[in-house]
């Protein structure tokens, strides 16, 4: 059972924006900053979104992450076959007094 | 560039230990700790701890505190994680991550896969 809550699916089609939803508490998303990651099939993660909602150099726009309260998103806009993945998000959290992750969402395009 | 590379894959049995070495390279390695997060197979990403980089200060996961050990060796800017008393359940892909603070991990290393089984 993961600390942080997401779906553990969503899908879309080509040029359509999928949104991932992480859910977490005071503890964590609530007080602190969110992390996104992306793992394509048999590779390490990579950073996608830090902060809460700055993408690293390089990255396209059609990625962009947001939060409010406890409960953080990403969306990825104009979906591309290439963006087939799993999603993570992840924080640190103030009562473990550790980082925690989200169970992961894959990502299917249709 | 950033890049942390690791050591190779390693085969062990259970009650053994293991050590998984990362070597830091591109940044000033004194500048930034280490977490490193393990994955097991089909499953999803588990935080073990992280190290600091400049004075070696260490946060340990509950679950695993009492069995893991991170270190680093500053003169060649290398990151060390050691697991004992391995368990079937410690099969798993092991990264090694940079980290700043603890929680903005940046960059990641390709993985070591760690296999435990009699």
């Amino acid at each position: 059972q993961s600390v942080l809550t997401q779906p553990p699916s969503a899908s879309g089609t080509p040029g359509q924006r999928v949104t991932i939803s992480c859910s977490g508490s005071s503890s964590n998303i609530g007080s602190n900053y969110v992390f996104w990651y992306q793992q394509l099939p048999g590779t390490a993660p990579k950073l996608l979104i830090y902060r809460n909602n700055q993408r690293p150099s390089g990255l396209p726009d059609r990625f962009s992450g947001s939060k409010s309260g406890t409960s953080a998103s990403l969306s990825i806009g104009g979906l591309r076959s290439e963006d087939e993945a799993d999603y993570y998000c992840a924080a640190w959290d103030d009562s473990l007094s550790g980082v925690v992750f989200g169970g992961g969402t894959k990502l299917t395009v249709l | 560039q950033v890049q942390l590379v690791q050591s190779g894959a390693e085969v062990k049995k259970p009650g053994a230990s293991v050590k998984v070495s990362c070597k830091a390279s591109g940044y000033t390695f004194h500048t930034y700790g280490i977490s490193w997060v393990r994955q097991a197979p089909r499953q999803g990403l588990e935080w073990m701890g992280w190290i600091s980089g400049y004075n070696g200060n260490t946060n340990y996961a509950q679950k695993v505190q009492g069995r893991v050990t991170l270190t680093t060796d500053t003169s060649t800017s290398t990151a060390y994680m050691e697991l004992r008393s391995l368990r079937s359940d410690d099969t798993a892909v092991y990264y090694c991550t940079r980290d700043y603070t603890g929680g903005r991990i940046d960059h990641w290393g390709q993985g070591t896969l760690v296999s435990v089984s009699s």
